[in-house]
């Protein structure tokens, strides 16, 4: 069993377009995670999710939010969608009851957005 | 703005030779101190997560120090191999519910 899942894979849409990109764990993980992979492969955080606090990175425009149905799934939901909207996503969750980052992160296999 | 730097950015060794790279971050509001090693067309693997100031861990020929009051933090493989090709990335918390703040890597290259 995937420990962190994403779907899709692949997502090619286009400009000014809603999408979403679903993330499950099944860890019994208290918190969720959302990662961009930028054109510099470089890993930055958008969202950190448990069930008491939402905390969104400042730079994240307000197109993107997390919606968590449930503790074991934090999807991504991204509003008319930009060029530079384009990047790989990934999710992560860890153990984090206390709130604070003591204990690993389980990534997802990531989710290649393509916006044309 | 956090500012986690890796050094160097890529680095190419033989393979049995042992190798180090590092990871500085800021020595304020610090709690911990996470590697992750990175395959390509793969997920981000945690290989460990260091809090105290001294802190040395150890994973098979891979091992970790840390210093939080200078800010850094050494990643050794000892007697390299070609499955440790990977991208290798450090990652700061200082605390909160705010996820991590990632270095950009160091990309490690064994050549047989």
């Amino acid at each position: 069993d995937t420990a962190v899942s994403q779907t899709p894979k692949y997502l090619v849409t286009q400009m000014g377009n809603d999408k979403s990109i679903k993330c499950e764990q099944n860890l019994g993980h208290d918190t969720m995670y959302w990662y961009k992979q930028d054109s510099k492969k470089f890993l930055k955080i958008m969202f950190s999710y448990n069930n008491k606090e939402l905390i969104i990175n400042e730079t994240v425009p307000n197109r993107f939010s997390p919606k968590s149905p449930d503790k074991a799934h934090l999807n991504l939901h991204i509003n008319s969608l930009e060029l530079g909207d384009s990047a790989v996503y990934f999710c992560a969750s860890s153990q984090e009851s206390s709130g604070l980052a003591f204990l690993e992160q389980f990534f997802g296999p990531g989710t290649r957005l393509t916006v044309l | 703005i956090l500012n986690v730097e890796q050094s160097p950015q890529s680095l190419h060794v033989q393979e049995g030779d042992s190798t180090n790279f590092t990871c500085s971050f800021p020595s304020s509001n610090f709690y911990a101190l996470h590697w992750y090693r990175w395959e390509t067309a793969k997920s981000p693997e945690a290989l460990f997560v260091m809090t105290l100031n001294g802190d040395e861990k150890k994973k098979g020929r891979i091992s970790a120090t840390l210093n939080t009051k200078e800010g850094y933090s050494y990643l050794y493989i000892k007697g390299s191999q070609p499955e440790d090709s990977a991208t290798y990335l450090c990652a700061f918390s200082g605390g909160g519910a705010d996820g991590l703040t990632f270095g950009k890597g160091t990309h490690l290259i064994i050549q047989p």
